[in-house]
């Protein structure tokens, strides 16, 4: 069955990078896309950007288009989400879903920006 | 970009009572790529509708959706308590996907 499966909880401080993995299972990686989003404590949901493995494309937010960059490694199946210069705000859990269908999504990864 | 509102922000209702949550979005909502959303707290979104009005596998049949272009809605016909969670519409016209600030069920 499909699945999505990102790495474990963050603690980062100010000005630092994180870096999430997603790793798919259970169909054929690059013939569908992905979106990160992230939600902050007691708050909706904020789309960051989406990227396809088949051509390497990318779309980012306008919110994050200077801070984040998302790849994808078809030889482990996984893409990555990177975002730098933390700040406090940043403070959210990450989720990663494909997003053909909405019906798969990763667990969430809680990120942690504190000094 | 497309915004989309949803109200009310909060629903207290009883056990088998029905519920309506209303999403409008600020333009047209192309092929009605809207979906429907429930979110409990430290459990990843699940998928309850898509396009407008078709049941994403495994959604109890007391969830249902309507609605075209601007204007739609999740209906729960008789509310269960596990049904107590925020919803959330979104479009998935094309990047950016917009979601709304959700609508919060509680069940007395």
């Amino acid at each position: 069955q499909v699945q999505l499966v990102q790495s474990g909880a963050e603690m980062k401080k100010p000005g630092d990078s994180v870096k999430v993995s997603c790793k798919a299972s259970g169909y054929t990686f690059r013939n569908y896309a992905f979106t990160w989003m992230r939600q902050a404590p007691g708050q909706g949901f904020e789309w960051v950007g989406w990227i396809s493995p088949l051509h390497e494309n990318t779309r980012y937010a306008e919110n994050f288009q200077d801070r984040v960059t998302m790849t994808s490694d078809a030889s482990t199946n996984t893409v990555y989400m990177e975002l730098r210069s933390l700040r406090p705000g940043d403070t959210a859990v990450y989720y990663c879903a494909r997003s053909d269908s909405w019906e798969y999504w990763g667990q969430g990864t809680l990120v942690t920006v504190s000094s | 970009d497309i915004i989309l509102t949803q109200s009310p922000g909060t629903l207290s209702l009883s056990p088998g009572e029905g519920a309506t949550l209303s999403c409008r979005a600020s333009k047209s909502v192309g092929g009605n790529i809207l979906n429907w959303f429930q979110k409990k707290p430290g459990q990843a979104p699940r998928l309850l509708v898509h396009h407008a009005s078709r049941r994403a596998t495994g959604t109890p049949e007391r969830f249902s959706g309507s609605g075209s272009g601007t204007d739609f809605t999740l209906t729960i016909s008789s509310l269960e308590p596990e049904d107590s969670a925020v919803y959330y519409c979104q479009q998935s016209v094309g990047p950016p996907f917009t979601f709304g600030p959700g609508t919060k069920v509680e069940i007395k």
